[in-house]
C-alpha cells in the first residue's frame, strides 16, 4: 500500500463546479504540500500545511492531522485549473513522499 | 526573478553516453533536490543537498552522481546512461527543510 494515496486519480468536471481532491497518508508527518503540474510539465507549489486550513484565491487546502487526511478544494472551477494536483508529505525523518497525482480536467 | 533554471530542457542520449544536468537557483536557498518523474509513479528523490559542499542519497540514487560546489548550482550526472534512466528530471530548491518548494521546468531525457 502506498504511503500517500490520492483520490480520485482522474476527475472531469464542468466549468463552475466545486472540486475536491483528497489525500490520505499513513505516516507521521511534519508538513504536507499541495503541488500543481500543468500540461506543459512545470510544477508549482500551491500550499504547505501543518495544521488547519489555508486559502489562496479560489483554492482552499485543509488538513486533519488526527485522521491523516488533507483535501484540496477549488471553488468556481475554470478550464485553466486543468492540471495534475500532487500531494506530498514530509515524514518525521524528513523524507518526502509524493502521491501519484490527481488529473483534473475542467470542461468549458 | 528566474527562480530555478534547468538546462537542458530536452536531451536524447545513446546507451553508455554520459551527461550532466545543471540546476541553478537565484533565491539563496540552502536545500536543493533532484527528482525523476515516470508515468504512473510519483516524483522520486534521486539526490539532495542541504548546503554548499554537501550531498546525500535519496530514494533512487543508483546510476547518478551529484555535486554542489556552489550554493546556487546543483549538478546531476549520468556516467553511463541506460534506457531505464529515460524520464523527466526535476530540480527543486527550498529555503529550509520544511519550506515551500520552487521547481524547475524539467528536463526530458530519452536514452536509446
Amino acid at each position: 500500500k502506498n504511503e500517500v494515496e490520492q483520490s480520485p486519480q482522474n476527475l472531469t468536471a464542468q466549468e463552475g463546479e466545486f472540486i475536491t481532491i483528497n489525500c490520505s497518508y499513513s505516516v507521521g508527518i511534519s508538513a504536507l504540500h499541495w503541488l500543481q503540474q500543468h500540461p506543459g510539465g512545470g510544477i508549482v507549489s500551491l500550499f504547505m500545511l501543518s495544521s488547519g486550513k489555508k486559502k489562496h484565491g479560489r483554492l482552499i487546502a485543509t488538513i486533519n492531522i488526527q485522521e491523516k487526511h488533507s483535501s484540496l478544494h477549488i471553488t468556481a472551477s475554470h478550464p485553466r485549473d486543468s492540471a495534475v494536483y500532487i500531494c506530498a508529505v514530509r515524514g518525521g525523518d524528513d523524507k518526502i513522499i509524493f502521491g501519484k497525482g490527481t488529473r483534473l480536467h475542467i470542461l468549458p | 526573478n528566474a527562480g530555478v533554471t534547468q538546462t537542458p530542457k530536452f536531451r536524447v542520449l545513446k546507451t553508455g553516453q554520459s551527461m550532466t544536468l545543471l540546476c541553478a537557483q537565484d533565491m539563496n536557498h540552502e536545500y536543493m533536490y533532484w527528482y525523476r518523474q515516470d508515468p504512473g509513479m510519483g516524483l522520486r528523490l534521486i539526490h539532495y543537498s542541504v548546503g554548499e559542499g554537501t550531498t546525500a542519497k535519496g530514494e533512487v540514487p543508483d546510476g547518478y552522481n551529484v555535486s554542489r560546489l556552489k550554493k546556487q548550482n546543483f549538478l546531476l550526472g549520468l556516467e553511463s546512461a541506460a534506457p531505464s534512466q529515460t524520464s523527466v528530471y526535476f530540480c527543486a530548491s527550498s529555503y529550509s527543510n520544511g519550506g515551500g518548494y520552487t521547481f524547475g521546468s524539467g528536463t526530458r531525457l530519452t536514452v536509446v
